[in-house]
């Protein structure tokens, strides 16, 4: 089956450095989309990609959809003690219905 | 605002025992979907609803593990005679159409003795 390969797995920063994260596969995904969840609290949506080369911005988010289809990256400006959390990318398969492969996930944690 | 609510939050049973999970999507969405997530991992798909009717079960672990939909709305995840490989945080996530990002509840923390 398809599987995502997330890393880093976890990132140690300091507050105000830029942080950048990644996933790819070997399979080839329609949209990819990128969540954080926060401890004892589901996903939340931050950016969905629809188009290979795609680069959308939410805020001091960034995310790109790979040329390839196979890859996307996230990054985040500037960081703040509030993008600490699980940040999870996921590719979405069209098999009747929206079925999402999720990454293994990337732990942020900000030194202030 | 009405998202999607799961309940319980936490439910630890014993080993053997059987667990019902259950999920409000948002009102007026037709699909649902169930994903499970082991500590420290991804989330793993288990099925999907439109409306009624489930037409991926493909991630159902075993045939322990079934879960319906009524009325278009409220669903229900049943797992039987539960295993201890069967603690995992489970959510809920709704679309307003197949197609329509996926909103996802807090989930329900199952620890099994």
């Amino acid at each position: 089956g398809q599987q995502l390969n997330q890393s880093p797995q976890s990132m140690f920063i300091q507050e105000g450095e830029d942080v950048s994260m990644n996933c790819t596969s070997s399979s080839i995904f329609n949209t990819w989309l990128w969540y954080k969840q926060d401890p004892g609290e589901g996903p939340v949506l931050l950016i969905a990609l629809y188009k290979a080369g795609e680069l959308t911005s939410n805020g001091r988010l960034t995310a790109q959809f790979g040329i390839t289809r196979k890859d996307s990256f996230l990054n985040i400006s500037a960081s703040i003690p509030s993008d600490v959390g699980i940040y999870f990318c996921a590719g979405v398969i069209i098999q009747g219905a929206q079925k999402l492969v999720f990454g293994q996930g990337t732990r942020l944690t900000i030194n202030p | 605002g009405a998202g999607v609510s799961q309940s319980p939050s936490n439910k630890v049973t014993e080993k053997g025992k059987d667990v019902e999970l259950r999920c409000d999507p948002i009102s007026g969405h037709t699909a649902l979907y169930w994903y499970r997530q082991s500590l420290g991992q991804g989330l793993e798909f288990l099925i999907y609803f439109q409306g009624n009717s489930a037409p991926d079960k493909s991630g159902l672990p075993s045939d322990r593990f079934s879960a319906e939909r009524t009325g278009g709305s409220v669903s229900t995840l049943t797992i039987q005679r539960t295993q201890q490989e069967d603690s995992a945080v489970y959510l809920c996530a709704s679309s307003l159409a197949w197609n329509q990002p996926q909103h996802f509840g807090d989930g329900t923390r199952l620890s099994i003795l």
